[in-house]
């Protein structure tokens, strides 16, 4: 069955750093993953997906992930952190053609 | 395009008493549906899920019960609710696309059980 890990609960960046939240998941092959974004009180938003196409996948808002079978990761950065880009970011894979199966969130926080 | 609509936007309810969520898409025919909870603090929790109409999967044994009376209508409810319902209700809704079925994602329902 799948399941995904997100390390760390919380990260907090200063305005202009790199931005990376880290994803790991374990299913049987193809994993299809996702990136979603919350911000409060909101539903989540789709940023990027992993379908077995390219490793190195390109998003909204400038953010971007790469598939890394080795290390069975999804990490997912963005070069310069901006002040809106704090929120809740949920790492999910598929299993299944119905289910996602989320992490547990990281809440982003960016500091002026 | 395709719209979700959830209702109400926030409930405070107190315990023992009925519920009633509504969630409506717009833009697209026989979709699958979902319903989820997001408990403070903790990440998304499916509950269930519906390929067609009166076709309901259940995910989590609880005290919520979900309906699909028409193609494009999802219902969660209960006949009591308990202290720990309290959360954060997400809809969705999903086709297929490509290879793979990508969830789209309703504004929530924010409901307190007090």
């Amino acid at each position: 069955a799948q399941s995904v890990t997100q390390l760390g609960s919380h990260v907090s960046v200063s305005e202009g750093a790199l931005v990376l939240l880290r994803c790991n998941y374990s299913s049987s092959v193809p994993p299809y993953l996702f990136w979603y974004v919350q911000y409060p009180n909101q539903g989540l938003q789709l940023l990027l997906k992993y379908t077995s196409a390219a490793t190195l996948v390109k998003g909204i808002n400038g953010f971007e992930a790469e598939f890394k079978k080795s290390e069975t990761s999804f990490h997912l950065t963005k070069p310069s952190a901006h002040m809106s880009d704090a929120a809740e970011y949920f790492c999910a894979g598929l299993q299944g053609a119905q289910k996602l199966v989320f992490g547990q969130g990281t809440r982003l926080t960016i500091n002026p | 395009s395709q719209t979700i609509h959830q209702w109400p936007a926030t409930l405070v309810q107190p315990v023992g008493s009925p519920l009633s969520l509504e969630c409506t898409v717009e833009g697209t025919s026989n979709p699958n549906l979902y319903w989820y909870r997001q408990a403070a603090g903790r990440g998304l929790q499916l509950l269930f899920y519906s390929v067609g109409i009166g076709q309901i999967s259940s995910e989590v044994p609880q005290n919520l019960s979900a309906s699909r009376p028409q193609d494009r209508q999802f219902i969660l409810s209960s006949k009591k609710l308990l202290l720990s319902d309290s959360g954060f209700y997400l809809c969705a809704w999903s086709v297929l696309d490509s290879l793979i079925y990508e969830q789209y994602f309703g504004p929530g329902t924010r409901l307190t059980v007090t």
